[in-house]
């Protein structure tokens, strides 16, 4: 099974720098992915890490180092409307056709001014 | 918009009732997952479809059950259903094994 560990909440500055980390234990790994989730609303697909190191996307950059099972997201020159959770998910090495996502509960991050 | 429709939105019933849930993956894709969010909870996987035929169960009540029919919509059914499985049920659809996972905007089921 998949066990995935983040922190429940962080708060962060309007222009500043956050890293949300996640850390986890599996069975298998076939990847790591990042959502953001605003409240009542889908998850949307930020990142996805399958090597080791860093991937860049904008604003949002994610890392990972399967040895430590270990992930962070970066956010930079965060903005109101980053306020939102941040899921980590593992993915099962595919069995077949079969390969679902495993998520954390999320973290929370507030932005203030 | 990410190109997965579920329906209904918004959907409030009564204990013991039974509701079904659908959802049209984007088109193209072959897999579908269905992902249960309680109030300040993870998403819970409960299911994956790929290509009509169930692939992976989670931790779904044996009060639930899906299909996938073969234009690739996916339905979830909840039966006897209980004040607890009030939450948001997601689907979510990918083109199989080797992309991100897409999300519907979810159903909110209320069970009074």
């Amino acid at each position: 099974g998949q066990n995935i560990d983040q922190p429940t909440e962080m708060t962060a500055t309007e222009g500043a720098i956050v890293q949300i980390n996640c850390t986890y234990q599996t069975s298998g790994f076939n990847g790591l992915f990042w959502y953001q989730q605003h409240a009542g609303e889908a998850p949307t697909f930020l990142s996805y890490n399958v090597l080791d190191g860093l991937e860049e996307k904008g604003r949002f950059s994610s890392f990972l180092s399967r040895s430590k099972g270990y992930s962070y997201l970066l956010l930079k020159e965060l903005q109101m409307k980053d306020s939102a959770s941040y899921l980590c998910a593992v993915r099962d090495p595919p069995t077949g056709t079969a390969s679902k996502l495993t998520f954390g509960t999320g973290t929370r991050l507030q932005v203030t001014l | 918009d990410s190109g997965v429709t579920q329906t209904p939105k918004h959907l409030i019933t009564a204990t013991g009732q039974r509701v079904t849930l659908r959802c049209s993956p984007r088109s193209g894709d072959l897999s579908v997952y269905w992902y249960q969010q309680s109030l300040d909870q993870g998403l819970q996987f409960l299911i994956h479809y790929y290509n009509g035929e169930e692939r992976a169960k989670g931790n779904i009540l044996e009060r639930f059950s899906a299909q996938q029919f073969p234009d690739l919509h996916s339905e979830l059914n909840l039966s006897s259903l209980e004040l607890g499985d009030s939450a948001l049920y997601f689907c979510a659809s990918s083109v199989g094994q080797g992309s991100e996972a897409f999300f519907g905007q979810g159903t909110r089921l209320t069970v009074v």
